[in-house]
């Protein structure tokens, strides 16, 4: 258990829909990065908070948004899905900006029908 | 920006053999190198990491790498795979000082497969 959590574990929703995945960083730990894993792209970074500040964007739709809290546990919000959003979402967690290493959760499964 | 490649796709090794698996990597400061491995429907789990020091590192499981600047590679090797070791491996930077926000890019990982 990395002791990184995730909620929900599987999301099934239709096309144009909105979810908000959910994730509990370790504790103690301030920055939280999300992934995006799929068949075809990989594992693609797509954003990073720092103690409730944004602090990093990868390739994340303008579709997608994200925000950390003060309590340090963060959303990803996804709008207007497509198939094509179809992926396992993971959430990680480490202790500061840089050379430690990342914690990640089991990951959300979305399926965009 | 960086970046990692990880030449194969797959690694077929029998058990009690060595296990080797490549990465290479590319950035314009000093690296910061991971190796993650992914068991099915299961999160990453860190393995080891090189940031400084010792070209060879000690992980988990048993596991090592090591980093060799003048090939910008960082292999990880285990001298006696198992079973169990079945998995999709996947090696990871970070652009040290430069990056050091933390953005950790992956390569496009290895699955390895251990045979009895």
């Amino acid at each position: 258990d990395s002791g990184v959590t995730q909620t929900p574990k599987h999301l099934i929703t239709a096309t144009g829909q909105r979810v908000t995945l959910r994730c509990s960083p370790r504790s103690g730990d301030l920055s939280v990065y999300w992934y995006q894993q799929s068949l075809d792209q990989g594992l693609q970074f797509l954003i990073q908070y720092y103690n409730g500040e944004e602090r990093a964007k990868g390739n994340i739709l303008e579709r997608f948004s994200a925000q950390q809290f003060p309590d340090l546990h963060s959303e990803l919000n996804l709008s207007s899905l497509e198939l094509g959003d179809s992926a396992l979402y993971f959430c990680a967690s480490s202790e500061d900006r840089g050379n430690t290493e990342a914690f990640f959760g089991q990951g959300t499964r979305l399926t965009v029908v | 920006a960086q970046s990692v490649a990880q030449p194969e796709d797959q690694v077929n090794v029998a058990e009690g053999n060595p296990l080797t698996v490549k990465c290479t990597y590319s950035v314009s400061g000093n690296p910061y190198l991971f190796w993650y491995v992914q068991y099915p429907n299961r999160g990453l789990q860190f393995l080891l990491k090189y940031i400084t020091g010792d070209n060879l590192v000690k992980g988990s499981y048993g596991f090592e790498a090591e980093f060799n600047k003048s090939q910008t590679s960082f292999h990880l090797k285990k001298p006696s795979a198992l079973v169990s070791d079945s998995a999709l491996y996947f090696c990871a930077v970070r652009d040290g000082p430069t990056d050091s926000w933390g953005k950790l890019q992956f390569g496009a990982g290895t699955q390895v497969v251990v045979t009895p």
